[in-house]
């Protein structure tokens, strides 16, 4: 079956750092999305890419969707204390796939 | 607008028991799923219902069940439970449309089973 693989599995940061997530999925995605736990919480969604090599920008946040449609990434410039958490990528798979499988998740510590 | 809830939030049941967990979707999402999530690990894909019926399920045995309502809240049913189903058990709703606008995840059921 489809499987969605993030690395890395945690990230250690300097506040003001900037962080980087990547995402590798075995199969073509229709789209791709993500979200973020806070630690004791449950996943916000946070944005949804869905065209080959799109990009975009939430404020320090930058997504990306590979031209092949079986990757991504998120990245975070200046890292914030706020920015602390799991950051979750998920995809469904071919058409009519209502499967959202997500990633085991990158967890970003930021250190003040 | 309202927000996903899930009820109880917490539960410990013995192993070889049946739970029954409850979501109400949030106004306006007609479609439910359910994941399972272990400690350190992402959200599992268990099944998603739309309409009162299942429409997609994953790699979960015939012992993990549920029902949509027409208010479109929803339940998970787990029958003969092992000590490896303690997890998060995860409910979110999403717009006509499916997954496509994103998914409300509520706060989740930590389920223990001893």
């Amino acid at each position: 079956g489809q499987q969605v693989m993030q690395i890395p599995q945690y990230q250690h940061v300097q506040e003001g750092e900037d962080f980087t997530t990547y995402c590798n999925s075995s199969t073509t995605l229709s789209n791709i999305q993500w979200y973020k736990q806070r630690p004791g919480g449950h996943p916000v969604f946070l944005i949804q890419l869905v065209k080959s090599g799109e990009v975009k920008k939430q404020k320090r946040l930058t997504f990306q969707f590979g031209e092949a449609k079986k990757n991504s990434s998120l990245h975070i410039t200046a890292t914030q204390t706020t920015d602390v958490g799991t950051y979750f990528c998920a995809g469904f798979g071919g058409a009519g796939s209502y499967q959202l499988t997500f990633g085991k998740g990158t967890k970003l510590s930021v250190i003040p | 607008e309202t927000g996903v809830t899930q009820s109880p939030t917490h539960l410990i049941k013995t192993r070889g028991q049946q739970v029954t967990l409850r979501c109400s979707s949030q106004s306006g999402h007609n479609t439910v799923s359910w994941y399972q999530q272990a400690l350190g690990q992402g959200p599992q894909f268990i099944f998603q219902y739309y309409r009162e019926e299942e429409n997609g399920r994953g790699n979960f045995p015939p012992r993990f069940s549920g029902l949509q309502f027409p208010n479109y809240s929803s339940e998970l049913n787990v029958n003969a439970l092992e000590l490896d189903d303690s997890a998060l058990y995860l409910c979110a709703s999403s717009r006509p449309g499916g997954g496509n606008y994103g998914y409300t995840f509520g706060s989740g059921t930590r389920l223990t089973v001893v």
